[in-house]
């Protein structure tokens, strides 16, 4: 069974730092892993999707990279803003019980101005 | 363009009352995907519709069931509540069964509390 998990389970960073959030899983039968952000009570906003044949993906100020072999990914965040203050969650997509994401627990992110 | 929505966004319950969560799809999207977001702890999967037919099921018990209509928006009921399904409840469409290199896009959710 697919298990994922993101390290920490929690953060707190000053504005301008440069930062990594992790996560790992233990299949690496997937078809592409999926990068989150979720702000308090709304729903999931997709920010970087990396195929199971890709290395890394970037999108602005956001880096994100797969080392499927050994069932790892990490999210780098530059630069900081408190705007970034969020849960980050990282999902690795399978075919098991259905077509389905995965999804870790999430990293709770507090960027202080 | 409308992006999924979900209604209500919130409900309360009592305990063995049944519940009706809605959800509309992104349009020209024909699969919807359901999840439940206990607090604190990543979303699992409930089910999986394309073209009106499940396609996936998650360990969920047979209180949890789903339909979708011809238009692709998609019903979850649960019936006898537990205190335990208190959560949000989310919903995700695609274009494809299985859209590989596509993003999902989700909702906001339903909150639903059981009291």
């Amino acid at each position: 069974k697919q298990e994922v998990t993101q390290i920490p389970a929690a953060l707190s960073v000053p504005e301008g730092e440069n930062l990594v959030l992790n996560c790992s899983f233990t299949d690496s039968a997937i078809y592409n892993l999926q990068w989150f952000r979720q702000d308090p009570g709304k729903g999931l906003t997709s920010l970087l999707l990396i195929q199971s044949s890709q290395r890394e993906q970037t999108s602005g100020r956001l880096n994100a990279s797969l080392d499927k072999s050994s069932g790892r990914s990490t999210l780098y965040i530059a630069a900081s803003q408190p705007g970034d203050s969020a849960t980050y969650l990282c999902a690795v997509y399978i075919v098991d019980a259905g077509n389905m994401l995965t999804f870790g627990g999430g990293t709770r992110l507090m960027v202080k101005p | 363009d409308a992006g999924v929505t979900q209604s209500p966004t919130h409900l309360i319950k009592t305990r063995g009352q049944h519940v009706t969560l809605r959800c509309s799809p992104i349009s020209g999207h024909k699969s919807v995907s359901w999840y439940q977001q206990v607090l604190g702890q990543g979303p699992q999967f409930i089910f999986q519709y394309y073209e009106k037919e499940e396609r996936g099921r998650g360990n969920f018990p047979d209180r949890f069931s789903a339909r979708q209509f011809p238009n692709y928006s998609s019903e979850l009921n649960v019936n006898a509540l537990l205190l335990g399904d208190s959560a949000l409840y989310l919903c995700a469409s695609s274009f494809t069964l299985k859209p590989y290199n596509q993003p999902q896009h989700f909702g906001d959710g339903t909150r639903l509390s059981i009291l």
